[in-house]
């Protein structure tokens, strides 16, 4: 069975804290892995992993995968109560209709 | 800029009551998708459709149907509504070159 496991579920950190949240998937026909950030409502793409090693990075967002560990990781730095939300890890498997296998989330929450 | 429509953000409905869930997209996607979201559990996707007509199930398609008669609009039917089907419900699109949208989501409380 395909499966998206993501930790941790909840994370609370004080403000300019660097969290790391953790991806790790056993999916056959791996095409991509994504990251979404979700605020009150629409998840928001931040990533698409294709790649080992190669690190992507936008601002204090990074994200790299282990193609050979089946896992990704996703880095936030200097964190601000904006980037309080939750952040969702997913599979994209080589298929005509582009399904994605989500994992449960993390809940991330900055306190000022 | 792509767009993805639910037409409810908030929906209360009773038990064993028809409802119907609409999604609209206007970038001409083949592929459209529902999920459902519950704490703990993340997005699990309930059917998808890649073309007109054309529909598959997914991971928790037990309790719902769909329907997909024109392109742009896909909608999702929950035959008898149950309080376990009390969710967020997401709709999405995608194409191949142009990734995946999101709707904003419609919160269903069945009463």
């Amino acid at each position: 069975e395909d499966k998206v496991v993501q930790s941790p579920l909840s994370l609370v950190v004080h403000e300019g804290d660097t969290v790391t949240l953790n991806c790790s998937y056993e999916v056959t026909n791996f095409r991509s892995l994504l990251w979404y950030k979700q605020e009150k409502k629409a998840p928001t793409f931040l990533f698409m992993l294709t790649s080992s090693g190669i690190e992507k990075k936008s601002g204090r967002l990074s994200s790299i995968l282990d193609k050979k560990e089946l896992f990704s990781i996703l880095n936030i730095t200097a964190t601000q109560t904006g980037d309080s939300a939750i952040y969702l890890c997913a599979v994209e498997q080589i298929q005509g209709a582009q399904k994605l296998v989500f994992g449960q989330g993390t809940r991330l929450t900055i306190n000022p | 800029d792509v767009k993805v429509t639910q037409s409810s953000r908030y929906l209360v409905k009773r038990t064993g009551e028809k409802v119907f869930l609409e999604c609209v997209q206007d970038m001409d996607h083949e592929n459209m998708f529902w999920y459902r979201q519950d704490p703990g559990l993340g997005l699990r996707l309930i059917y998808f459709s890649y073309d007109v007509k054309m529909k598959e199930k997914g991971d928790i398609p037990e309790g719902y149907s769909v329907s997909r008669e024109k392109k742009e609009r896909f909608s999702l039917i929950l035959e008898s509504a149950s309080t376990n089907q009390t969710s967020m419900y997401l709709c999405a699109s995608s194409s191949h070159n142009y990734g995946y949208t999101f709707g904003s989501g419609t919160r269903l409380t069945v009463v």
